[in-house]
């Protein structure tokens, strides 16, 4: 079966430092990626997605990699703010409709 | 314009009672999706629905679990005989389409406890 795990479960950055968060996916045939952030109390919101013919998009203020070569995933975010505090999910789809989503990862902004 | 809604926010209920919970999609959004998130877990597909199609009951985890999609737009997820496992928050999404890389939108979730 699939599985998408994420490399540290915690995170803690300085406001104003960058931040990136990992993902790591194990089926090659999944096309499609999506970051979502979920605060506390409330369902995950869309941040940015990525096909799997591309490598690299940017938003705003964030940035998202992949390497297919190495099944991984990466989201960075600039110039982190503590609004940014809350955890952040990897999720792939590769043909069916539903996504399949990693465990997250905490990030909390220091001031 | 409103996002998807879910009552109750939380719900908190004895086991072996039954319990449903209620999704409002985005208006006109074909397609909408129920996932479990246990503790500390990441979401857990449950049930997928896109238009008249025959909904998608693969993550379902047993029989006690069974959803509904009445007239294409309000869902109910209806859990019978509760076990303090399906203490989770139950979270609904909708999307646009359904098909390849449509944003799914999620709502706030119901949190159901059992005791």
């Amino acid at each position: 079966g699939e599985s998408v795990g994420l490399h540290l479960p915690t995170l803690s950055v300085q406001e104003g430092d960058n931040s990136i968060i990992n993902c790591a996916y194990s089926n090659s045939a999944s096309d499609y990626f999506i970051w979502y952030k979920q605060e506390s109390g409330k369902g995950p919101q869309f941040i940015i997605d990525i096909r799997s013919n591309m490598d690299k998009r940017q938003g705003q203020r964030v940035t998202v990699l992949l390497n297919k070569t190495v099944k991984h995933l990466s989201l960075q975010i600039a110039a982190t703010q503590p609004g940014d505090s809350a955890v952040y999910f990897c999720a792939e789809k590769s043909g069916a409709n539903n996504l399949f989503f990693g465990t997250g990862t905490r990030l909390t902004v220091i001031p | 314009g409103a996002g998807v809604s879910q009552s109750p926010s939380n719900k908190v209920t004895e086991k072996g009672k039954d319990v449903e919970l209620r999704c409002d999609p985005i208006s006109g959004h074909t397609a909408l999706y129920w996932y479990r998130q246990s503790l500390g877990q990441g979401l857990e597909f449950l049930i997928y629905f896109q238009g008249n199609s025959a909904p998608d009951k693969s993550g379902l985890p047993s029989d006690r679990f069974s959803a509904e999609r009445t007239g294409g737009s309000v869902s109910t997820l209806t859990i019978q005989r509760t076990q303090q496992e399906d203490s989770a928050v139950y979270l609904c999404a909708s999307s646009l389409k359904g098909k390849g890389t449509d944003t799914q939108y999620f709502g706030p979730g119901t949190r159901l406890t059992v005791l």
